[in-house]
């Protein structure tokens, strides 16, 4: 059974910090990945989309990076802004298989 | 910006009975998905749907619950005979192409109540 963890569970920064956010999965046979985010008591907004061919995927200010290899996936958000608070939610296709989420980052962006 | 939109957004139930969550998916958008989120745990995939056929399900998605695109935009999802258990969020989306190629797109989410 494919399992997604996500380090670190909570994260909380002043505005104006550059941020990492984990992903790890521990089967290699994905077919892409997607970061979402998720607002309390709202739904999903995709943020980026890698396939698996792919090694990173960039928005605005928003990277994320897809190492096959070690099974991790990265989300980097550079200066950060209290708008940037929610959860952030990593998930993987596998092949004949739907999403698997992992856990989310809960941020918080102090101004 | 087209987006996914889905009715009730709370729903409340007595266990036993039966509910049917809404969904109008994008409309140029082929492919269709149910996820659920119990309070504090992990988005979990239901099943997806393509060619009005399920397409995949997983072991949640058990003899109590079916899907329906009863018309050319509505995506349904009942359960037939509600447990306490199944109080979740409930989120539909929906992608142009199959999910490997595609983003998909959420639905602000049904939050279902089961008392």
């Amino acid at each position: 059974k494919q399992e997604v963890t996500q380090i670190p569970a909570a994260l909380s920064v002043p505005e104006g910090e550059n941020l990492v956010l984990n992903c790890s999965f521990t089967d290699s046979a994905i077919y892409n990945l997607q970061w979402f985010r998720q607002d309390p008591g709202k739904g999903l907004t995709s943020l980026l989309l890698i396939q698996s061919s792919q090694r990173e995927q960039t928005s605005g200010r928003l990277n994320a990076s897809l190492d096959k290899s070690s099974g991790r996936s990265t989300l980097y958000i550079a200066a950060s802004q209290p708008g940037d608070s929610a959860t952030y939610l990593c998930a993987f296709e596998y092949y004949g298989q739907n999403f698997v989420f992992g856990p989310g980052t809960r941020l918080s962006v102090l101004p | 910006e087209p987006e996914v939109t889905q009715t009730p957004s709370h729903q409340v139930t007595q266990m036993g009975q039966e509910v049917i969550l809404r969904c109008v998916p994008i409309s140029n958008h082929l492919y269709f998905y149910w996820y659920r989120q119990i309070l504090g745990q992990k988005v979990e995939f239901l099943v997806s749907f393509y060619n009005n056929e399920i397409s995949e399900k997983s072991e949640i998605f058990d003899d109590q619950f079916s899907v329906e695109r009863p018309d050319g935009s509505n995506f349904t999802l009942k359960i037939r005979s509600t447990k306490l258990e199944d109080s979740a969020m409930y989120f539909c989306a929906s992608s142009a192409l199959a999910g490997a190629q595609d983003t998909q797109y959420f639905g602000p989410g049904t939050r279902l109540t089961v008392l």
